[in-house]
């Protein structure tokens, strides 16, 4: 079953834009995890935000996690053409060894 | 963090038949997963790779369609059995190296099945 449900599904902005994408969840969870994939390839990780932050950066990328709304959200600056793909976020419930996927959100950056 | 090397990565097999997907990670980890990825969907867990028992397996997979192995902290196999056209999809392995809990988790490269 899913944990997270992103929106929006798709997205499309121009390079050097500013997207932001967003993913909500329905249990109580130990972290937050965003990942990337290219065009049904491997995933790649991004970031992991604990339940304990609120905040957490990492180069052009922002996360943000609202535990109290079970929401977070990924802010990708200056976006450029390499960032497009599907972004999933990604929890593990407490007491729970699996890590339950996002529908995901597809980016896409035009030139 | 640990490198999945993950094949075949892609196959086209004959329905009724059998493929075997294997994942050989770099370093020991602690949990491996197997996912199922539909074309434009998101990832569904099918099991968690036991090391030394049987996998588990979320609700709607079964062991007798998708057979699982994890010998050691480094290597696990999934198999498709008796395979259908529903089967077509990208097969994923994961690994994390210790509880999920403050640990990535990082992925093969996945298997693009197609069954004719």
């Amino acid at each position: 079953s899913q944990q997270g449900e992103e929106d929006p599904q798709a997205l499309s902005i121009q390079e050097g834009e500013n997207a932001t994408m967003n993913c909500s969840y329905k249990t109580s969870i130990n972290n937050l995890q965003w990942y990337r994939q290219n065009s049904g390839r491997g995933l790649v990780h991004l970031i992991l935000i604990r339940s304990n932050e609120r905040e957490k950066h990492s180069g052009r990328l922002r996360v943000t996690l609202d535990t109290s709304k079970k929401s977070s959200s990924l802010l990708i600056t200056a976006s450029r053409a390499a960032d497009t793909a599907s972004y999933f976020c990604a929890t593990d419930a407490r007491g729970d060894d699996k890590i339950i996927f996002g529908k995901g959100t597809r980016l896409h950056i035009l030139p | 963090s640990a490198v999945i090397s993950q094949k075949p990565s892609r196959d086209i097999c004959q329905r009724g038949t059998s493929l075997t997907i294997q994942c050989q990670v770099d370093s020991q980890v602690t949990m491996m997963f197997w996912y199922r990825q539909q074309p434009g969907q998101s990832l569904t867990l099918i099991a968690t790779a036991n090391q030394g028992s049987e996998a588990t397996y979320e609700s709607g997979f079964v062991i007798d369609k998708f057979p699982i192995s994890r010998p050691n902290l480094t290597f696990s196999t999934l198999t498709v059995s008796n395979m259908s056209p529903e089967d077509s999809s990208i097969y994923l392995c994961s690994g994390q190296q210790g509880r999920l809990m403050n640990t990535e988790a990082f992925f093969g490269q996945g298997t693009r099945l197609t069954v004719v």
